[in-house]
C-alpha cells in the first residue's frame, strides 16, 4: 500500500524568508505522480505543484519548487520569498499511474509571521 | 481550471438524520471523488464515482452509510445516512481533469458538517 509521510506537523517562518516542507512516500511502482496541495483556513484545497516521477527535472511554479529525489522517495516543497497568504496547511499526495486514487500525508501547518 | 461547487457549504444536523451533499462541475469529467476530512486530520477517500456505474468504495466505507449518485458527467451527490457525532467532518468532492496533467485532482470548497 502507498504511504505518504510528512514529519513536520507545524512550521513557522518570517515573511520573505524561504521555507522547505518535507515529504517522503513509499510505493512499489516506478511510474507515479506527486503533488503538493495547500489548504488555507477557507478549507479550499488548492493544487500548488505537480511532479511526474519519470521526469528528472524538478517542477517549479513561480515561488514554489520541489526537490524530487526518486531513489530516496523524497519530495520536498520549497517556498521562496514567503508571503502572508502562504499561511495554510500543506498536504503532500501521491498517486500511481493509472490508479487515480490520491493518498495524502498528514499535513504540515505553515504560519508566515509578519 | 474547472469550477467546482458544493451545496450546502455547511450544516448542523441532528443524530439519526441524513444529509445529501451536492457537487457540481462546470465541465464534463469522467472521474469524481468524495473525501472526508475529520477535524484536524488529513483527507481520506470515501469512494470514486463514475457516471453510469456503481460507485467504488474504499475500505471502511459502505454504500448503506454513504450512498452516492452520479447521474451525468457534471454532477454527483453524497448522502451521509443515519448520522452520528462521529460523522462531523468536512466532506470534499474532487474531479480529475486532464488539463492539469494525468492524475491531477481539483477540489470543491467542501461541506462542513456538524452532527449533534
Amino acid at each position: 500500500a502507498q504511504t505518504v509521510t510528512q514529519s513536520q506537523p507545524e512550521m513557522s517562518v518570517q515573511e520573505a524568508e524561504t521555507v522547505t516542507l518535507s515529504c517522503t512516500y513509499d510505493t512499489s511502482e516506478s511510474n507515479y505522480y506527486l503533488f503538493w496541495y495547500k489548504q488555507p483556513p477557507s478549507r479550499q484545497m488548492i493544487l500548488v505543484i505537480r511532479q511526474e516521477a519519470y521526469k528528472q527535472q524538478n517542477a517549479t511554479e513561480n515561488r514554489f519548487s520541489v526537490n524530487f529525489q526518486k531513489a530516496a522517495k523524497s519530495f520536498s516543497l520549497k517556498i521562496s520569498d514567503s508571503q502572508l497568504g502562504d499561511t495554510a496547511m500543506y498536504f503532500c499526495a501521491h498517486t500511481n499511474f493509472g490508479n487515480e486514487k490520491l493518498t495524502f500525508g498528514t499535513g504540515t501547518r505553515l504560519t508566515i509571521i509578519p | 481550471s474547472a469550477v467546482i461547487s458544493q451545496k450546502p457549504s455547511r450544516d448542523i444536523c441532528q443524530r439519526g438524520t441524513s444529509l445529501t451533499i451536492q457537487c457540481q462541475v462546470d465541465s464534463q469529467v469522467t472521474m469524481m471523488f468524495w473525501y472526508r476530512q475529520q477535524p484536524g486530520q488529513s483527507l481520506t477517500l470515501i469512494a470514486t464515482a463514475n457516471q453510469g456505474s456503481e460507485a467504488t468504495y474504499e475500505s471502511g466505507f459502505v454504500i448503506d452509510k454513504f450512498p452516492i449518485s452520479r447521474p451525468n458527467l457534471t454532477f454527483s451527490t453524497l448522502t451521509v445516512s443515519n448520522m452520528s457525532p462521529e460523522d462531523s467532518s468536512i466532506y470534499l468532492c474532487s474531479v480529475e481533469a486532464s488539463y492539469g496533467g494525468q492524475g491531477t485532482q481539483y477540489f470543491g470548497p467542501g461541506t462542513r458538517l456538524l452532527v449533534l
